[in-house]
């Protein structure tokens, strides 16, 4: 089983929609979260950590169920910028040696 | 200039060449990590280093090696290169709290 699953979409919207993408996790005792954006042949770069109560950054917000073993990323008003892949990142240790990636959910902001 | 930088962008070779590739880094981090993207499995990590000649293995190290001569400096090494190898590799680095990973542009390797 990957230690990190994500539905690769393409998630295709219009501007202005609302869009969430969840990814879940197999190991209970990962203890860090972040979402990460990739644009087309770029790398990857940090979007937002997630945080136990959740948290919010401008039209983004991310949130964490344990219990459940999934984060979420809540897009807001979406933007044509906002064309991009998701990664939702795991980590499982204190000492952050390993990061489990996902293999991102695509996202098509459409005129 | 990029903080952290790969050579080469972009590599084709043959089966069997041997093929290093370089990263080096100008933000002072001592943690450095070498990833393989795939289509369908997202990044995988081959090896990483917390300090100079500090090696460990990642989830996918056989048929890679690597170096970590100087603060600055990660090589990852294909002794034999093999098709199955042809992917986007990228080099990231982390500061020693290690919560962010910076990365670089990516090699693109095909090998025939």
């Amino acid at each position: 089983r990957k230690e990190v699953e994500q539905d690769p979409g393409p998630f295709n919207v219009p501007e202005g929609a609302t869009v969430a993408f969840n990814c879940t996790y197999s190991n209970s005792a990962s203890q860090s979260f972040f979402w990460y954006r990739q644009d087309c042949r770029k790398e990857p770069k940090l979007l937002m950590s997630v945080y136990s109560s959740g948290n919010e950054d401008g039209r983004f917000t991310a949130q964490l169920n344990r219990a459940s073993q999934y984060i979420s990323l809540l897009i807001r008003d979406s933007k044509l910028s906002d064309s991009a892949t998701y990664l939702c990142v795991v980590v499982p240790t204190y000492n952050f040696n390993k990061f489990y990636f996902g293999s991102g959910t695509k996202l098509n902001v459409k005129p | 200039d990029a903080d952290v930088t790969q050579t080469p962008r972009n590599r084709i070779t043959k089966t069997g060449k041997r093929i290093m590739l370089e990263c080096s880094q100008t933000k002072g981090h001592d943690r450095m990590y070498w990833y393989r993207q795939d289509p369908g499995l997202g990044l995988r990590l081959i090896y990483y280093s917390f300090d100079v000649k500090d090696i460990n293995k990642g989830e996918i190290s056989d048929g890679y090696s690597v170096s970590r001569q100087a603060q600055a400096k990660f090589s990852l090494s294909l002794e034999s290169a093999i098709p199955n190898q042809t992917a986007l590799y990228f080099c990231a680095t982390s500061d020693s709290v290690g919560k962010v990973q910076h990365f670089g542009d990516g090699t693109r390797l095909s090998i025939l």
